[in-house]
């Protein structure tokens, strides 16, 4: 079956931009959940949407949003970008929310976002 | 808020011996995740472990887990170079802002021939 799919795979913005990055989940999965990971700082959890809903969010700034459409597809946004927003963003997609995940969470290929 | 530690951070190891990666985590939880990430690539999923006592095998790599002394092992058995990687492990744990699931600071494995 396929997998997690993350597009694009790799971004390069200038700063004061904004960016969108989509996810599409395993299908039948509901949850979808968007991590940070950069050299210093490791995964970091910036949302989780489950049934269109935002049922979670990290502690990022306001300048990172999300959402979740009816298929399941979802998207993060970031807008006025800054350098320190470089880094790997990963969606793992899970078949319910919250703990009890029985099968664990699959992870999409990530998106490689460069600031300039 | 729930702290996943890993150690070590750094292994280097030399082909053909054994050695086993801790994972300690601070709050009750039933279900833990190891993943193997390859540098620039995303992350993939080793083990899943949903009860105290589990214990899994893929290869040269064994899992186990202890929810009463939270605390999970990785065991690489007579080490390859191809496995070669950074391994991470996440605790499934519904942590508000830290998310579901809360990962280790990873460790870089290095098999050297």
């Amino acid at each position: 079956k396929a997998g997690v799919t993350q597009t694009p795979r790799y971004l390069i913005k200038t700063r004061g931009q904004q960016v969108t990055l989509s996810c599409s989940p395993i299908s039948g999965h509901r949850s979808v959940s968007w991590y940070q990971q950069t050299p210093g700082q490791g995964l970091q959890f910036l949302f989780e949407y489950f049934s269109e809903t935002q049922r979670n969010k990290g502690n990022f700034p306001g300048r990172f949003s999300g959402r979740q459409f009816s298929n399941s597809r979802s998207e993060m946004n970031v807008s006025t970008l800054e350098l320190g927003d470089s880094a790997l963003y990963l969606c793992a997609s899970s078949l319910v929310r919250g703990t009890g995940s029985n099968y664990g969470y699959t992870f999409g290929s990530g998106t490689r976002l460069t600031v300039v | 808020e729930l702290k996943v530690e890993q150690n070590p951070l750094f292994l280097s190891m030399q082909e053909g011996k054994n050695y086993t990666i801790y994972c300690n985590y601070s709050t009750t939880s039933d279900r833990l995740y190891w993943y193997r990430q390859d540098p620039g690539k995303s992350l993939e999923s080793l083990f899943v472990l949903l009860s105290n006592g589990a214990v899994k095998q893929e290869g040269r790599l064994m899992a186990s887990l202890d929810t009463k002394a939270r605390l999970s092992t990785l065991h690489i058995t007579a080490a390859v170079h191809d496995l070669s990687a950074t391994y991470f492990c996440a605790v499934d744990y519904y942590g508000g802002s830290q998310g579901n699931l809360i990962f280790g600071k990873g460790t870089k494995l290095s098999v050297k021939p």
